[in-house]
């Protein structure tokens, strides 16, 4: 069945430095790559998102590339700062406008702490 | 807020037991998403709910099943309860299915005993 893996599991920087967290997926169909932040006890929320007919998209600090050749994409934050601390999820979907379903899969999180 | 209301925040009940949890989506959301986030686990897809039909299942167990009402409320049933159960179940909705921003709910929290 469909896979995300994620890397890594927790990620420690300095304010100010880059953090770079990585997705492989395995569905070679899917076409949408949604990242998820989630603060300590919140409900996840969307930050940034990349589809599939598209290389690199990017958000003032945040920026995402995908490469759909190797299966897979990445998440870049810049200029890291302490309220960046929470876990970070990339997720994959294979979805169908026309059957309206849509199955988004989610990796297993990257704890990010942003040290001050 | 994001326009998703779950019901119950926080749910305590034992081994063997039902339980059901609620869901109102944001107005205008036509799918429902049901998650489940187990601790230090990610976010495990369970069904998608579009305008009353399912449409799409990822590992939902057998003792666990939802429904979408005509007025866009789902519910996620959980039966013959045990421990692993234990664990925060997040809905999301969004307009459509196809593209775009799930909006989740802040869960509810299960405690199996």
């Amino acid at each position: 069945g469909e896979n995300v893996e994620q890397h890594p599991s927790t990620l420690s920087v300095q304010e100010g430095d880059s953090a770079v967290i990585k997705c492989t997926y395995s569905d070679s169909a899917s076409n949408y790559f949604p990242w998820y932040k989630q603060e300590l006890g919140k409900r996840p929320q969307l930050i940034i998102d990349i589809r599939s007919n598209v290389g690199e998209k990017k958000d003032q600090r945040i920026a995402v590339t995908l490469n759909k050749t190797a299966k897979h994409f990445s998440l870049h934050i810049t200029e890291t700062q302490p309220e960046d601390s929470a876990v970070y999820f990339c997720a994959a979907s294979n979805s169908h406008g026309s059957s309206n379903t849509c199955k988004l899969i989610f990796g297993q999180g990257t704890t990010l702490q942003v040290k001050p | 807020d994001s326009g998703v209301t779950q019901t119950p925040k926080h749910l305590i009940t034992a081994t063997g037991q039902r339980v059901t949890l609620r869901c109102s989506p944001r107005s205008g959301d036509l799918s429902v998403y049901w998650y489940q986030q187990s601790l230090d686990q990610g976010l495990q897809f369970l069904i998608q709910y579009y305008n009353g039909e399912e449409r799409a299942k990822g590992n939902i167990l057998e003792r666990f099943s939802a429904q979408q009402f005509p007025d866009l409320h789902s519910e996620l049933n959980l039966s013959s309860l045990e421990l692993g159960d234990s664990a925060l179940y997040f809905c999301a909705s969004s307009v459509n299915s196809n593209t775009g921003e799930l909006f989740f709910g802040e869960g509810s929290r299960l405690t199996v005993l």
